[in-house]
């Protein structure tokens, strides 16, 4: 029940197409969806967050969509671009519990 | 600045030694984090700590030790007993107050070799 699945595990988009990476959870005690970045041999950085309380965030390019009733969530990347290759995580968080996905290695092609 | 400092960023170490990566935050968080990771993989936590002079096992804690005698403060050591520590180590922080976003914010990462 403290897992948080995350597909697809990799992704390769051309310059200026749309970047879809799903995830789902089971438990309902998580109250806090975050989403990291990645580049190889950096830390993860927190890219964008949503509460279960909205459907949609939307920052820049990045839009985050959440689907309480089916526990799942969704991050979708507008016009995306070769210097957003990188791996994407998402992670829940509930309380003292937070878990992260497995990752998405995402490849924007020039 | 504020954030969180990981040192050395590159370590290597021979086979049989003990070594410690040394983790710094100046965020005034209340919890400390460990993670392991490998090529192309996801994060394995290894250890957290929540507050001072306690800490608990993560899922891959077997080989690691750690200790937090100081808030700002989670040194990880890697000991002889743990057999591939070759990896990518990232240390991590959060609040843990009530009611507030457990955002997890990482540090750089150090790069452990075993020749």
């Amino acid at each position: 029940q403290q897992q948080v699945k995350q597909s697809p595990q990799s992704l390769i988009v051309q310059k200026g197409g749309i970047s879809i990476i799903n995830c789902a959870y089971e438990n309902t005690a998580f109250d806090y969806f975050p989403w990291y970045q990645q580049f190889p041999g950096k830390g993860p950085a927190l890219l964008i967050a949503i509460r279960p309380d909205v459907s949609e965030k939307k920052e820049g390019r990045f839009t985050i969509s959440f689907n309480k009733s089916a526990k799942q969530f969704s991050l979708h990347i507008m016009d995306s671009q070769p210097g957003d290759s990188a791996t994407y995580f998402c992670a829940a968080s509930g309380g003292q519990n937070f878990v992260f996905g497995p990752g998405t290695r995402l490849s924007v092609l020039p | 600045d504020g954030g969180i400092t990981q040192s050395p960023k590159y370590l290597f170490r021979k086979e049989g030694q003990n070594v410690t990566l040394s983790c710094e935050q100046n965020l005034n968080h209340d919890a400390m984090y460990w993670y392991r990771q490998d090529p192309g993989q996801g994060l394995r936590l290894i250890y957290y700590s929540q507050i001072v002079n306690d800490f608990q096992k993560g899922d891959i804690a077997e080989g690691y030790s750690v200790s937090r005698e100081k808030k700002e403060s989670f040194p990880l050591t890697v000991t002889s007993a743990q057999k591939n520590p070759t990896a990518f180590y990232l240390c991590a922080s959060s609040i843990l107050t009530s009611g507030r976003e457990n955002t997890q914010y990482f540090g750089p990462g150090t790069r452990l070799t075993v020749l």
